[in-house]
């Protein structure tokens, strides 16, 4: 089975701190992704990676940014976590050819 | 610009009753469609997938969607609904490459006994 881990299930930060979401998958999958969820919102595409050290942005980078130093690790960062990035954040992956896209189960991110 | 749109926010449905969920798409080209469901505290799972061939998919736990391109429609269904089926479902639509997906706001399925 596939499996996508994130670093943690519940976080804690304050405004200003800087934040790192930590995601890690098990099946050699190229292609890794973070979102964004909010409520009547869905989820929304922050940034991917396809490769080792490539990056894209998605539809809500700013305030963001990732990094991807192995293939099996994705990271996204906060460089100054604000309030309003309060939100649960998800990571997914998938193979260059696949089509379905794993998740992990969330990191619900709450910044005082 | 691609977009999903699931019309119900939430939908409260009686345990056995059927069930029927919603999903438009916008999209150019032929869509790639996804349903996923997230029980509470969870990560999304993959329902069920739509890429060509016949029109009707069947997935998992006992769900199945219909693709009705003249429609631009995906919609979820499920003959007899149980207790466990208590989640929220999201609509998705693969745009361009490298798999990314465009996701619905989601529905809210809640199940009275």
């Amino acid at each position: 089975d596939v499996k996508v881990t994130q670093s943690s299930r519940y976080l804690v930060k304050r405004t200003g701190e800087k934040v790192f979401l930590e995601c890690v998958q098990d099946m050699d999958h190229e292609n890794m992704f973070w979102y964004r969820q909010d409520p009547g919102l869905g989820l929304r595409l922050i940034y991917f990676s396809y490769d080792v050290k490539m990056k894209e942005k998605g539809d809500i980078p700013e305030g963001y940014s990732v990094s991807r130093e192995k293939k099996e690790r994705f990271s996204l960062i906060l460089e100054s976590a604000s309030t309003n990035q309060t939100s649960m954040y998800l990571c997914a992956s998938s193979s260059i050819s696949g089509d379905e896209q794993y998740f992990g189960p969330g990191t619900r991110l709450t910044v005082t | 610009a691609q977009s999903v749109t699931q019309p119900d926010i939430h939908i409260t449905v009686s345990e056995g009753a059927s069930l029927e969920l919603r999903c438009n798409y916008s999209y150019g080209a032929t869509p790639y469609l996804f349903w996923y469901v997230q029980s509470p505290g969870q990560g999304l799972q993959l329902l069920l997938k739509y890429f060509s061939g016949d029109t009707l998919v069947q997935g998992i736990k006992g769900f199945e969607a219909e693709f009705k391109r003249s429609q631009s429609s995906f919609n979820l269904r499920k003959p007899s609904v149980h207790w466990s089926d208590a989640a929220e479902y999201f609509c998705a639509v693969s745009s361009g490459g490298y798999n990314k997906l465009i996701f619905g706001a989601g529905t809210r399925l809640a199940v009275h006994p």
